[in-house]
């Protein structure tokens, strides 16, 4: 199983709707969990931090599943301008790299 | 506020040709320090890190090196580039684990 998956998608949904995608870690002890987002020939910025008891910032929600080892990024009311990919980011204990997934490309269509 | 410079934008050399990138981290003390390289289409591929000046961690062998001369100093050398050294390369920093990135630069070898 490797470190950190993602579906690369792409995910083409139309602008209004919902979507979701997850990412699947290996290491059960792994201690903090973020969402990334990544826009054309850009740097990758920090979205959100994943907390166990989950977290919501507008329209974007993210959540911790330790027994399944998965997180989700929910987007509610997707915008043209949520089209970009969504990268996975797992910090394992005990350790100074952070393990980005290699992403999950979103498009919303007009 | 915490701010990350990359330089130069977009860079365009010969194989065989030097390297150096640079990389300053403002507003913050002992950062750990990464280089990452996206290639086209790809993942990011971390090359490596540092949590202190002098002290570097490579990740993967290859014709690249780095050094952390100062503590919010980070550069990326190589002394002959090859083809397959064209991509994104990425400076980021984290304190602790939330990482942030710099604008990247965008090298092509020829």
């Amino acid at each position: 199983r490797k470190e950190v998956e993602q579906d690369p998608g792409p995910f083409n949904v139309p602008e209004g709707a919902t979507v979701a995608f997850n990412c699947t870690y290996s290491n059960s002890a792994s201690q903090s969990f973020f969402w990334y987002r990544q826009d054309c020939r850009k740097e990758p910025k920090l979205l959100m931090s994943v907390y166990s008891s989950g977290n919501e910032d507008g329209r974007f929600t993210a959540q911790l599943n330790r027994a399944s080892q998965y997180i989700s990024l929910l987007i509610r009311d997707s915008k043209l301008s949520d089209s970009a990919t969504y990268l996975c980011v797992v910090n394992p204990p005990r350790d100074d790299k952070i393990i980005f997934g290699k992403g999950t490309r979103l498009h919303i269509l007009p | 506020s915490q701010t990350i410079h990359q330089w130069p934008a977009t860079l365009v050399q010969p194989v065989g040709s030097p390297l150096s990138l640079e990389c300053t981290v403002e507003g913050t003390s002992n950062p750990n320090l990464y280089w990452y390289r996206q290639a086209a289409g790809r993942g990011l591929q971390l090359l490596f890190y540092s949590v202190g000046i002098g002290q570097i961690s490579s990740e993967v062998p290859q014709n690249l090196s780095a050094s952390r001369p100062q503590d919010r100093q980070f550069i990326l050398s190589s002394k002959k580039l090859l083809l397959s050294d064209s991509g994104f390369y990425l400076c980021a920093w984290s304190v602790p684990y939330e990482q942030y990135f710099g604008p990247g630069t965008r090298l092509t070898v020829t």
